[in-house]
């Protein structure tokens, strides 16, 4: 039963350096997203998706990358890392419903990044 | 396009006397809403949502909101807070249109006072 899985959950990385933060889920949902959380800001969208082979970007999408090859992954990328990217950040997963009763959001347990 | 606006960023209660958190939201679709609570240094936990059933929900641990369209509220309340109840609570909207986001609010911290 392990919902939605994110890896690693602490990272340090120097300025300019590249990372990917893995997402997967096991609940055949269609619609996942990534966010990230900065004190006194709520969590911010950064880039989602609405099923394989489709992504899109949110409200900070600037610094990041996505990619869908698969219903279950949904890894994040940071091309050249800056110190505006410390922060915590969010994979969620949801059923996708084109009508009424949409399902709400499962998250992992967040990945804590630091850029020195 | 639909937003969230949380009335109090903190709150503060004594233990065991009422938890009232406001939430109002903003839709062009019938939306969907939720609630949902992150303690210190931990992941978002769905506390209830709401989706075109019934407007008033019950939740985990006692908390419950009341969907008002007329007011486009979602408060969420709890008869007797508990020390454990404290952390931040985030208000969350989804427009029931497919393709759409969940927007969050910005949140209110509760504390609960001995």
């Amino acid at each position: 039963n392990a919902g939605v899985t994110q890896t690693p959950k602490f990272q340090v990385l120097k300025t300019g350096q590249s990372m990917t933060l893995q997402c997967a889920q096991d609940m055949n949902h269609e619609y996942m997203s990534w966010y990230r959380q900065d004190p006194g800001m709520g969590l911010r969208l950064i880039h989602y998706s609405v099923g394989a082979g489709i992504t899109d970007q949110g409200e900070v999408p600037n610094g990041y990358n996505v990619s869908r090859s698969t219903t279950e992954d949904f890894p994040l990328r940071l091309l050249s890392a800056a110190p505006s990217q410390t922060s915590v950040y969010f994979c969620a997963s949801s059923y996708s419903s084109s009508g009424a009763n949409t399902g709400e959001l499962f998250f992992g347990e967040g990945s804590r990044l630091t850029v020195l | 396009a639909q937003s969230v606006t949380q009335l109090d960023s903190h709150v503060s209660v004594s233990e065991g006397t009422p938890v009232l958190l406001r939430c109002n939201y903003s839709s062009s679709y019938s939306p969907s809403l939720f609630w949902y609570v992150q303690h210190p240094n931990k992941g978002l936990q769905l506390l209830l949502k709401y989706t075109s059933a019934a407007t008033l929900v019950k939740g985990i641990n006692g908390f419950e909101a009341e969907f008002k369209k007329s007011e486009t509220s979602f408060h969420l309340t709890k008869p007797s807070a508990h020390m454990s109840d404290a952390a931040e609570y985030f208000c969350v909207v989804r427009e029931n249109n497919y393709g759409q986001n969940f927007v969050f609010g910005p949140g209110t911290r509760l504390s609960v006072l001995p």
